[in-house]
């Protein structure tokens, strides 16, 4: 079983919609919890930390669920320029594990 | 957060020949970095943790006679691809972690290395 799994998409939706993605991880010992953004050809960049008691950063919303072992992104109102692959990462010990990423399409 | 430069972002070689990639952090001594490989439509593959002062920490599968990793100082870290050949050709991106009990990595700009 991979460490960390994504739905790898691709979600495709309509400007102003709301979408939601979610990510499992195997390692109950994990530790911390991120959500990435990573454009076409470029690295990947920080989006937020994922905080147990859930955080929220303007339009996007990450909750952690240590029983069921899975973390989600929600973003709201959906802009153009939200479009990218977001990659799941977990930190478990001195590793990070990633996601494959899960592809997001927000069309006009 | 942290600031993380990598040179070239950018290289095609000939078959046989070595390839140096830099890291360097920008904004703090970092004593770990770490270096990833990505194919195209999938996610990042870690190959080592380069510690500074030491040798490299390699990941299994990963030659690291062929990935060569030069750690010699807090803000520059190296990753040489020696004898390239075509099958190498990938997106190599280097990190680091942030201090201060924080987790976060800070990604390099990322270095697109084709071999011919």
């Amino acid at each position: 079983r991979k460490e960390v799994e994504q739905d790898p998409g691709p979600f495709n939706v309509p400007e102003g919609a709301t979408v939601a993605f979610n990510c499992t991880y195997s390692n109950s010992a994990s530790q911390s919890f991120f959500w990435y953004r990573q454009d076409c050809r470029k690295e990947p960049k920080l989006l937020m930390s994922v905080y147990s008691s859930g955080n929220e950063d303007g339009r996007f919303t990450a909750q952690l669920n240590r029983a069921s072992q899975y973390i989600s992104l929600l973003i709201r109102d959906s802009k153009l320029s939200d479009s990218a692959t977001y990659l799941c990462v977990v930190n478990t010990g001195n590793q990070f594990y990633f996601g494959t990423g899960t592809s997001l399409t927000v069309i006009p | 957060g942290a600031v993380v430069s990598q040179h070239p972002s950018w290289v095609i070689c000939k078959s046989g020949t070595s390839v140096k990639i830099e890291c360097r952090s920008l904004d703090f001594q970092a004593t770990t970095m770490f270096w990833y490989r990505q194919f195209p439509k999938q996610s990042l593959m870690l190959m080592a943790t380069s510690n500074e002062g030491s040798k490299a920490t390699y990941e299994q599968g990963v030659e690291k006679d062929k990935f060569l990793i030069n750690h010699a100082s807090l803000t520059l870290s190296t990753l040489t691809v020696t004898s390239a050949h075509p099958e190498d050709s990938s997106f190599y991106i280097c990190s680091e972690r942030a201090g201060g009990g924080y987790n976060e990595q800070f990604f390099g700009p990322g270095t697109r290395l084709t071999v011919l």
